[in-house]
């Protein structure tokens, strides 16, 4: 079984651009989150889709924004990069919502360097 | 709302030494617990988690933790380490009623030969 597919893995933006990132979640699991990796601050929750709705949000700007496909396919965008959005951006996938006795499976990443 | 705290953010020990990673979580209700590991220039993987039953929960590569509900801890332990065990370690917690899961800053394991 396939695992979690983020492309792309490595970007170089420059500020005041946008960027989409991609996600393909396990195959069968209809819920996929975002969350962000800094140094700094460790892993933070960006959003949840399950089933093409967003069920979570963590606190970001609303320069961030994603959505989820009907094949369960997820993409993120980051509008007016900034530098401090540099960092490793995570997808994580799961068969329920909610994460209810279950776990998440994540991807390997997509490393944004804003300049 | 739920957080967790990991203690140290580092941990160097000699391969074959025992080790013990602290998380310490607060949460009004009850929760789910999970360890995660992080090797360089991967995503995570889930070591093992805690969901009700047994306090002590046993995972992969010999990984085992304790749910210590009084402490509010749920430590991560392994007896004896190897060099392949280097990694970031996060302790995870999931509650409320919004079902986020919610991260310790990581601690990162350093095994030395």
């Amino acid at each position: 079984k396939a695992g979690v597919t983020q492309t792309p893995r490595y970007l170089i933006k420059t500020r005041g651009q946008q960027v989409t990132l991609s996600c393909s979640p396990i195959s069968g699991h209809r819920s996929v989150s975002w969350y962000q990796q800094t140094p700094g601050q460790g892993l933070q929750f960006l959003f949840e889709y399950f089933s093409e709705t967003q069920r979570n949000k963590g606190n970001f700007p609303g320069r961030f924004s994603g959505r989820q496909f009907s094949n369960s396919r997820s993409e993120m965008n980051v509008s007016t990069l900034e530098l401090g959005d540099s960092a490793l951006y995570l997808c994580a996938s799961s068969p329920v919502t909610g994460l209810v006795g279950g776990e998440l499976f994540f991807g390997e990443g997509s490393r944004l360097t804003v300049l | 709302a739920q957080s967790v705290t990991q203690l140290d953010s580092q941990v160097p020990v000699f391969e074959e030494a025992p080790v013990e990673l602290r998380c310490n979580y607060s949460s009004s209700v009850s929760v789910y617990l999970f360890w995660y590991v992080q090797y360089p220039n991967q995503g995570l993987q889930l070591l093992l988690k805690y969901l009700s039953g047994s306090t002590l929960v046993k995972g992969i590569n010999g990984f085992e933790a304790e749910f210590n509900k009084s402490q509010t801890s749920f430590h991560l332990r392994k007896p004896s380490v190897h060099i392949s065990d280097t990694a970031e370690y996060f302790c995870a917690v999931l509650g409320g009623s919004n079902y986020k899961l919610t991260f310790g800053k990581g601690t990162l394991l350093t095994v030395n030969p």
